[in-house]
């Protein structure tokens, strides 16, 4: 089925530890996301494609890294996890709309089904 | 910037009642307002949004939202709820451009018999 895979679906890591985070969409999809999810909070922007061979920081990018691999592919590395790195992360894309002549938005944001990582 | 809130933390509502959920924005020009469902364990799905024109959008699963310049409110509505309406929901603004969408803290709804 056409969309966006996340692996892995589970981690549990130790404090110091590295792991990368992968996702991939079948869309043919430019821009490309990773959000996390923390209770109370929402869902905030650690970095995010605008298209392939570009890449920029969210709201929350400390501790992490991101490569857009090719069209397809957007991973998240954490480089040296911490407790404060637990929690549910998610991986969209998304096409982008022309409003309103030169202004731009989302479309819409295709959400893969999440990697929920429990740092010790 | 761009900032949401969703007032409301859990919600319950009877099943086959109506259903309102309230989002405020802040934003200085006329946003891009969208709401989405996250069933649990599950990613974000859009049920619809809002881009110009019409304030009243229609979604997807009966879902329907109306634009308040006014009120900058987004209310997500739903006149009769089914047990599968259960999830959490999230509001959200688009400005400035394509990537900054910024979500509210969403709004669970439980559904009661």
């Amino acid at each position: 089925n056409a969309g966006v895979t996340q692996t892995p679906k589970f981690q549990v890591l130790k404090t110091g530890q590295s792991m990368t985070l992968q996702c991939a969409q079948d869309m043919n999809h430019n821009s490309m996301y990773w959000y996390r999810q923390d209770p109370g909070m929402g869902l905030r922007l650690i970095y995010y494609s605008a298209s392939e061979g570009t890449t920029d920081k969210g709201e929350v990018p400390n501790g992490y890294n991101v490569s857009r691999l090719n069209k397809r592919e957007f991973s998240l590395r954490l480089e040296s996890a911490a407790p404060s790195q637990t929690s549910v992360y998610f991986c969209a894309s998304s096409v982008k709309k022309v409003v309103r002549g030169s202004r731009v938005t989302n479309e819409k944001l295709i959400f893969g089904s999440g990697t929920q990582l429990s740092v010790l | 910037a761009q900032s949401v809130t969703q007032p409301d933390i859990h919600i319950t509502v009877s099943e086959g009642a109506s259903l309102e959920l309230r989002c405020n924005y802040s934003y200085g020009a006329t946003p891009y307002l969208f709401w989405y469902v996250q069933s649990p364990g599950q990613g974000l799905q859009l049920l619809l949004k809002y881009f110009s024109g019409d304030t009243l959008v229609q979604g997807i699963k009966g879902f329907e939202a109306e634009f308040k310049r006014s009120q900058s409110s987004f209310n997500l509505r739903k006149p009769s709820v089914h047990w599968s309406d259960a999830a959490e929901y999230f509001c959200a603004v688009g400005a400035g451009g394509f990537q900054k969408l910024v979500f509210g803290t969403g709004t669970r709804l439980l559904v009661s018999p």
